[in-house]
Order: structure tokens, then C-alpha cells, then sequence
């Protein structure tokens, strides 16, 4: 069985602070890992993935993500907050399951960025 | 290259009534996925088409909810009668790769909005 928890449906920062969402995954196998991100009225846009191959992910943007196996975690984070990164982010999962492939969401975490 | 569209972007059905939903995927991407986002509820699963072909439609709701996707190119949704509870945002996402797909990236579109009333 497949699932993605985002521990923060809200997250705060003062432009120019570090930024950190945080993600547990849980997965039968080794799966794919993206953060996408929407910002309002458009589209979701990837920033990042992993599929197995570096656990530090970098991404558009400035983001990265580490894939910690140990931990079960895929945190997003980002070393400066600007404020064009307040959008929602989603942490996806995507991974084998009995007779095929599943993506599943999280719940969203929603980033405000203070000036 | 243009992006995976969708139309329309907002819709406004009263209960009862029928709304069909496109999505043009990106050309050539043989992976097509619907999904929805009801309000304040996590983005769920619909269905994913490879070509023509439903590969997976184990997230969709009940048989009032009916995708097609004819010729492997654009996809419709169709919702018929709409309910209250069917009002949410619909995403269309397109991606590439072989017979699974959800490997890789997959694009999304801007979303319809439907409410109904």
C-alpha cells in the first residue's frame, strides 16, 4: 500500500528565511517521489522528482529535496524564501501496486511568505 | 510546445444537468490521467488512459462519471446527472513513457472549476 503525508497544512516564513515542507511517504516498493507545485489559478508545476537514482534532488526554483529511505521522508526545502515561492505544494508518490501504478497525493501544504 | 489544455475553465451546472470536460494532452504523450480536487479534500485519482485504453479507472466515484478518449488524443469527462458533491476542481495530466507512465513527470493542466448548484 501506497501513502504521502504533508505534516504541515500551513507553513509560515519571512522572505529571505530558510523554507522547509516537510513529507513522509509510505510504500511496499521504491517509488517515485515529485513535489509540484500550484500557484493560484494555474496549473501544477513540477519542482522536483526522484526515481532512484541521487537522494539530494535539486530542483527549479532553488528547491531540493533529500530522499531519506531510513526515515521514510521526502522534505522540500529551499535556503531563502522569496515571495513569489507563496503557492501550495504537494507531495506525490508514484509507485507500483497489484496490477499497476498508483500516484497518490498529499493534502497540499499551503506556503505564505512575509515581506 | 504547447501545454496540456483544458476546457472550459470554469462551468456552472445545476444538479441534475450534464457537463462534459476536455482535456488535450500534450501531443504525443500516450499517458493521459484525470483527477479531481473537491474543496478543501486532497487531489484524488480519477482514471489514467494509455491511448484509447482505460488503464486504470479504479478512482472514479460511481457510473454517473464517464471518460472517453477516442483516437488516443484528447480526453472527455463527462458527469451525468451532476450532483452537489461532484463540484470541485478537475485536473487533466499528460505524460510519456511506456505501459505504467506514472514514473514520469506528469503535466498538468490549469484545471476546470466546476460548481454546481
Amino acid at each position: 500500500a501506497q501513502s504521502v503525508t504533508q505534516l504541515d497544512s500551513h507553513v509560515s516564513v519571512s522572505e529571505g528565511t530558510p523554507v522547509l515542507l516537510r513529507c513522509n511517504y509510505s510504500s511496499s516498493y521504491s517509488p517515485s517521489l515529485f513535489w509540484y507545485v500550484q500557484h493560484p489559478n494555474k496549473g501544477l508545476q513540477l519542482l522536483l522528482k526522484y526515481t532512484s537514482a541521487a537522494t539530494l534532488v535539486k530542483g527549479i526554483n532553488g528547491f531540493e529535496a533529500e530522499f531519506k529511505k531510513s526515515e521514510t521522508s521526502f522534505h522540500l526545502t529551499k535556503p531563502s524564501a522569496h515571495m513569489s515561492d507563496a503557492a501550495e505544494y504537494f507531495c506525490v508518490v508514484s509507485g507500483p501496486y497489484t496490477g499497476g501504478f498508483k500516484t497518490i497525493f498529499g493534502a497540499g501544504t499551503r506556503l505564505f511568505v512575509k515581506a | 510546445e504547447a501545454g496540456v489544455t483544458q476546457f472550459p475553465s470554469h462551468s456552472v451546472i445545476e444538479k441534475g444537468q450534464t457537463v462534459t470536460l476536455r482535456c488535450d494532452p500534450i501531443s504525443g504523450h500516450d499517458n493521459l490521467y484525470w483527477y479531481r480536487r473537491v474543496m478543501g479534500k486532497e487531489i484524488k485519482f480519477l482514471l489514467h488512459f494509455v491511448k484509447e485504453s482505460k488503464q486504470d479507472e479504479s478512482g472514479m466515484p460511481n457510473n454517473r462519471f464517464l471518460a472517453e478518449r477516442t483516437g488516443g488524443t484528447y480526453s472527455t469527462l463527462k458527469v451525468q446527472p451532476a450532483e452537489l458533491e461532484d463540484s470541485g476542481v478537475y485536473f487533466c495530466a499528460s505524460s510519456q513513457g511506456g505501459r505504467w507512465g506514472t514514473e514520469y513527470e506528469q503535466y498538468f493542466g490549469p484545471g476546470t472549476r466546476l460548481t454546481v448548484t
